[in-house]
């Protein structure tokens, strides 16, 4: 079976602080997606990045970084110098090829004040 | 140009009554997808449909019935609407069964009274 754990329920950070946010994710196949997504205050579900689970190289893309480790089986996702429009519910989710589904952690909501 | 569009955006209704939510994509996707999200905001799929065809039914209760006309839309249809479902409710497209990204809609809030 899959499963997405995030296993903190909600941080809070000060503006200009760095912030991690950890998913460890179980599954058996090789060939697998991971995938981060932010849900701001207005409810969307914006995406945030997909990695594939070929693809150890960790990525950063202005602010956000993440990195992806099969040893431990985890995706975690680092913001640096947090703002207060980084404030959100953050998920972190497993794709399976031919699954026909998303796998989603409980999410992380981020409060980053001021 | 909305890739993934869903209507209404907020739907607020009594007890007992049957609504229906519209899911369409212009992205020329085979595979779309129900979500629920609660509200302790779990994401959890509900059904999956391939090509028109049911794939995934996860144990949701049989007054929720999706319809596919063509591939370009999936509605949501609910009878006999009860208080817990309240939710967030997510549309959602990948190009096919592999799923490498799926592409959400804005999402429907249902508030049952």
């Amino acid at each position: 079976a899959q499963k997405v754990t995030q296993a903190q329920t909600e941080i809070s950070v000060v503006e200009k602080e760095d912030v991690t946010l950890d998913c460890v994710y179980e599954t058996r196949d090789t060939t697998y997606y991971l995938f981060w997504y932010k849900q701001p205050p207005s409810g969307e579900l914006v995406f945030l990045i997909r990695r594939n689970s070929f693809d150890e190289q960790n990525e950063i893309s202005g602010r956000y970084s993440w990195n992806f480790q099969k040893s431990t089986s985890s995706f975690n996702f680092t913001i640096t110098a947090s703002q207060v429009v980084d404030s959100a519910v953050y998920f972190c989710a497993l794709v399976v090829p031919g699954g026909f589904k998303t796998i989603f952690g409980a999410g992380t909501r981020l409060f980053v004040k001021a | 140009d909305t890739a993934v569009s869903q209507t209404p955006k907020y739907l607020v209704t009594q007890m007992g009554n049957d609504k229906s939510i519209k899911c369409e994509q212009n992205l020329g996707h085979d595979t779309m997808y129900w979500y629920k999200q609660d509200s302790k905001k779990f994401l959890k799929i509900m059904f999956s449909y391939n090509n028109k065809e049911l794939i995934i039914n996860e144990t949701v209760p049989n007054r929720f019935s999706p319809k596919s006309p063509d591939k370009a839309h999936l509605n949501l249809h609910i009878n006999s609407l009860e208080l817990g479902d309240s939710a967030v409710y997510f549309c959602a497209s990948s190009q096919d069964f592999l799923n490498t990204e799926a592409f959400f809609g804005q999402g429907t809030r249902l508030t049952v009274v």
